[in-house]
């Protein structure tokens, strides 16, 4: 079963265009939700990162909008660079002292064409 | 800084071999994990260790072995590849869950079964 779905799997925008990522999850349990970042031949890196406490996270350009009723956030680009262009994964995982399991979603290739 | 060291970074096997990928850490950190990563399908989580001399299954364990020899480095052995075995296999660190888990990921390790 999975956990943890995005939407689109790929998304085209143009430069300076705002560019929508969706995530949802299905384990109500779920409340720490880190969205990481992957250049092709890199390994993925933390980006931004939001608690189920809050419904908004930003950060410069990139915010993520949390609806905990809903088990749906979005990771919003705003002022989409060329340099955006990467996979966005969506994880999700339980607070908590013995838990250690970070569940990723599939994952969304953004393009950003100048 | 860090740094999560893999090798090799491309390993070439014959279908039915024994494969080993090593990973290095100098983070200090206390936990190690190994996902595998295939296009369209995210990343999927095969070993992790807690701490030294820890071992925990993750959701893709069954044709996998994996070994925590000391803090700073932890390995997995395919035990016999499989042509469809053929994916990114990503070695990762964290301080551990109460830090909010973020995971600190290596640059991945191509795994080729002719």
């Amino acid at each position: 079963q999975q956990q943890v779905r995005q939407s689109p799997q790929s998304l085209t925008v143009w430069e300076g265009e705002t560019a929508i990522l969706n995530c949802s999850y299905e384990n109500s349990a779920f409340d720490y939700f880190p969205w990481y970042q992957q250049f092709p031949g890199e390994g993925p890196a933390l980006l931004i990162a939001i608690r189920s406490v809050s419904d908004k996270k930003e950060d410069g350009r990139f915010t993520i909008f949390f609806n905990k009723r809903e088990k749906k956030l979005s990771l919003h680009i705003t002022d989409s660079q060329p340099g955006d262009s990467a996979t966005y994964f969506c994880a999700a995982s339980e607070s908590g002292g013995s838990n250690y399991k970070l569940t990723f979603g599939k994952g969304t290739l953004l393009t950003v064409t100048p | 800084g860090g740094i999560i060291t893999q090798t090799p970074k491309f390993l070439i096997g014959q279908e039915g071999q024994k494969l080993t990928l090593k990973c290095q850490q100098n983070f200090n950190h206390d936990t190690m994990y190994w996902y595998r990563q295939d296009s369209g399908k995210g990343l999927r989580l095969i070993y992790y260790s807690i701490t030294e001399n820890d071992l925990q299954k993750g959701d893709l364990s069954e044709g996998y072995d994996a070994s925590r020899e000391k803090k700073s480095s932890f390995s997995l052995t395919v035990t016999s590849a499989q042509k469809n075995e053929m994916a990114v296999f990503l070695c990762a660190s964290s301080i551990g869950p109460n830090s909010g888990n973020t995971l600190y990921f290596g640059e991945g390790s191509r795994l080729i079964v002719v």
